[in-house]
């Protein structure tokens, strides 16, 4: 099936421990994302990039590292969980970016919970 | 700053009953606004993209306009359904943003039988 798939679907984990969540697209798409939905349900930008390029950073903890090993992946590491970190992570993916008007694809969402 | 407002952020409504929901935005120099669908626990479902270009979709029972000069875009349902209960969210990408979304609070509906 042709999809933004991410794993996993739930993680919990213990703060202070250091977790990463994978994201996959086969959609042909240059352009990939991480959203962060809030306990009030808001989505927010965290990163954005295109072929393998950070080209959004929207002022989040470093301790949030994304990855792109090539333009079909972006992976989020995060060290050192904190309790807030808790929420849904969402990938997502776009033909492009930057003067284009594309629309999004987005994964099923991990739900984050940190105790 | 540019934001999307969504009102009302809950509506419950019979079945069968033509409904509206509002989207706001604060700068009309965007790229596109896209319309999703989020069912509890779920990740987001794409209805409807309109390119600023445009001033409407349709598909099927959806109908989604497009005013930039007063930063407004409205989701028209007709004839809903149970099965259309679910929080429905504009996200706007403004032009020079790299193609970011940003994300209105959402509308939760509820459609009773």
């Amino acid at each position: 099936d042709t999809a933004v798939s991410q794993t996993p679907k739930y993680l919990v984990t213990q703060m202070g421990n250091d977790k990463s969540i994978k994201c996959e697209q086969n959609l042909g798409h240059d352009t990939m994302y991480w959203y962060k939905q809030d306990s009030k349900k808001f989505l927010k930008i965290m990163f954005s990039y295109n072929n393998k390029e950070l080209i959004i950073n929207e002022t989040v903890p470093n301790r949030f590292s994304p990855k792109s090993p090539d333009k079909a992946h972006l992976n989020l590491h995060i060290n050192s969980l904190e309790l807030g970190d808790s929420a849904v992570y969402f990938c997502a993916s776009s033909p492009g970016t930057g003067g284009g008007s594309y629309g999004y694809t987005f994964g099923s969402g991990t739900r984050l919970t940190v105790v | 700053k540019q934001e999307v407002t969504q009102i009302p952020a809950a509506l419950s409504v019979p079945e069968g009953e033509n409904l509206v929901l509002n989207c706001s935005f604060t700068d009309s120099a965007i790229y596109n606004l896209q319309w999703f669908r989020q069912d509890p626990g779920k990740g987001l479902t794409s209805l409807l993209l309109i390119q600023s270009s445009q001033r409407e979709q349709t598909s099927g029972r959806l109908n989604a306009s497009l005013d930039k000069s007063s930063g407004r875009s409205t989701l028209y349902i007709a004839a809903s359904q149970p099965g259309d209960s679910a929080t429905y969210l504009c996200a706007v990408s403004f032009s020079g943003g790299g193609n970011k979304l940003t994300f209105g609070t959402g509308t939760q509906l509820k459609v009773e039988l």
